[in-house]
C-alpha cells in the first residue's frame, strides 16, 4: 500500500531535550515536505526537499533541522525543543516539485513540549 | 496577510443536498488551484485541483469552479454525504514565487443526516 509513515504518533517532551520524528514515504518520491498545523494559522512549510541531499526551508523552519540522506527518508529534528514549537506535524511527498502534484501526507505527529 | 483566504471556518449542509466551498485569492500570479480533504486524526488527502486556464473541473460528485477576475473559487460537492464530513483545504500554486504552495486555513464541513 502507497503511504506515508511517521513516528511517533503522539510525543509529550520537556524543552531543551533534542528529539527526532521519522518520516517515510514507499512511493519512490522525489519531493518530501515537513509542515506544521496551528489554530488560526493552518499549513506551514517547515522545510521540504527537491530530492536527496537536496534541502531548503520553508516558511517557519527556525528551530528545525533536517536530512535526506535517503530517498525514502526524511527525518524532522528538533535540537533544543520549545514550548511553542508545540504543534501537529504533517509529512508529505509527491512526485516532484510538490505543488502541481498531489501531495501525499502521512497521519500526522502531535507534540508536545512542556 | 492570507493571500489564500476561506471565509467560512465551518459550514453545515444537510445529506443530500449541495455544500458549496469558498475560496478567495489575492495574488494574479496563482496558477494552479488544489483542494485537499482532512479527517480528524489523518493527514490531508488531495481531492480535486484547477489549472488557471480552465473555469470547471469536475471528478465525480466534486466540481471546482473558478473565476479568475473575481480571484474566487469554489467547490461544489453533489449530493453531500455524511461521510464528506471534514475539513476542506483550497491551495494555490504561485508561479511567480519558485511554484510555492500557498494553503488556506480550511472550512470545516458538517453533512448531517
Amino acid at each position: 500500500e502507497a503511504q506515508v509513515t511517521q513516528n511517533p504518533r503522539y510525543l509529550i517532551t520537556v524543552t531543551g531535550k533534542k528529539l527526532t520524528v521519522t518520516c517515510s514515504q514507499n512511493m519512490n518520491h522525489e519531493y518530501m515536505s515537513w509542515y506544521r498545523q496551528d489554530p488560526g494559522l493552518g499549513l506551514r512549510q517547515i522545510y521540504y526537499s527537491m530530492n536527496v541531499e537536496v534541502t531548503d526551508k520553508g516558511d517557519v523552519p527556525e528551530g528545525y533541522k533536517v536530512s535526506r540522506k535517503e530517498k525514502r527518508n526524511f527525518p524532522l529534528i528538533l535540537e533544543s525543543p520549545s514550548p511553542n514549537q508545540t504543534s501537529l506535524y504533517f509529512c508529505a511527498s509527491s512526485l516532484d516539485r510538490g505543488a502541481y502534484n498531489e501531495q501525499f501526507f502521512g497521519p500526522g505527529t502531535r507534540l508536545t513540549v512542556l | 496577510d492570507q493571500q489564500v483566504k476561506q471565509n467560512s471556518p465551518s459550514l453545515s449542509v444537510q445529506e443530500g443536498r449541495i455544500s458549496i466551498l469558498n475560496c478567495d485569492y489575492t495574488n494574479s500570479m496563482f496558477d494552479y488551484f488544489l483542494w485537499y480533504k482532512k479527517y480528524p486524526a489523518e493527514g490531508p488527502t488531495f481531492l480535486i485541483s484547477i489549472s488557471s486556464i480552465k473555469d470547471k473541473n469536475e471528478d465525480g460528485r466534486f466540481t471546482v469552479f473558478l473565476n479568475k477576475s473575481a480571484k474566487h473559487l469554489s467547490l461544489h460537492i453533489v449530493p453531500s454525504q455524511p461521510g464528506d464530513s471534514a475539513v476542506y483545504f483550497c491551495a494555490a500554486v504561485n508561479a511567480g514565487n519558485n511554484r510555492k504552495l500557498i494553503w488556506g486555513l480550511g472550512t470545516s464541513l458538517a453533512v448531517n443526516p
